[in-house]
């Protein structure tokens, strides 16, 4: 099956600091999808990427997909204690599962 | 989006013993999907429950340990079987949302196993 690589696996950054995760795969993805899990909770989607190149925002977070779609990442401007939790990248595959990247958590220090 | 109730939320067992984990959806969905992840670790999917079909297993996990039922298209259940301590982990229900993959999919609020 498709693996999906990620880095760092832990980042903390000051409050205001940028932030970024990054995924990689060996082979093509169809697409990539983007997802949150707080402390103690459960993984919420964020944005899913389908195309070659593609960008999207969400007010402070800017999500790409490489222009191979072997690749994406996930940028945070100016973190805030909100954004504290583990970003995950996952891959869905022919069967509509999804195979998930090891994580990236962010802790964001006052 | 599709609303997922999962239970129980967490729970205490004694090796050697089951626990049964129930996923209801508020709408009709196609697959249910149903993951582990342990303390500090990602998401590895154990198996796609397909209504009116056997589960599909992933390598590495085995119908007599998690043995899956999906009676109907809003329903499904894990067992974890025979349990050891190894197997204490969070255990997510997860599913594709009628409105299709655009909107991601949506996972229960997990079930805290502890095997003692």
């Amino acid at each position: 099956g498709q693996q999906v690589m990620q880095i760092p696996q832990y980042q903390h950054v000051q409050e205001g600091e940028d932030f970024t995760t990054y995924c990689n795969s060996s082979t093509t993805l169809s697409n990539i999808q983007w997802y949150k899990q707080r402390p103690g909770g459960h993984p919420v989607f964020l944005i899913q990427l389908v195309k070659s190149g593609e960008v999207k925002k969400q007010k402070r977070l800017t999500f790409q997909f490489g222009e191979a779609k072997k690749n994406s990442s996930l940028h945070i401007t100016a973190t805030q204690t909100t954004d504290v939790g583990t970003y995950f990248c996952a891959a869905s595959g022919s069967a509509r599962q999804l195979t998930f990247g090891s994580g990236t958590q962010l802790t964001v220090l006052p | 989006s599709a609303v997922i109730s999962q239970k129980p939320s967490r729970d205490i067992c004694q090796r050697g013993t089951s626990l049964t984990i129930q996923c209801q959806v508020d709408s009709q969905v196609t697959m249910m999907f149903w993951y582990r992840q342990q303390p500090g670790q990602s998401l590895t999917l154990i198996a796609t429950a397909n209504q009116g079909s056997e589960a599909t297993y992933e390598s590495g996990f085995v119908i007599d340990k998690f043995p899956i039922s999906r009676p109907n298209l809003t329903f499904s259940t894990l067992t974890v079987s025979n349990m050891s301590p190894e197997d204490s982990s969070i255990y997510l229900c997860s599913v594709v949302p009628p409105t299709g993959l655009t909107y991601g999919y949506t996972f229960g609020s997990g079930t805290r196993l502890t095997v003692v």
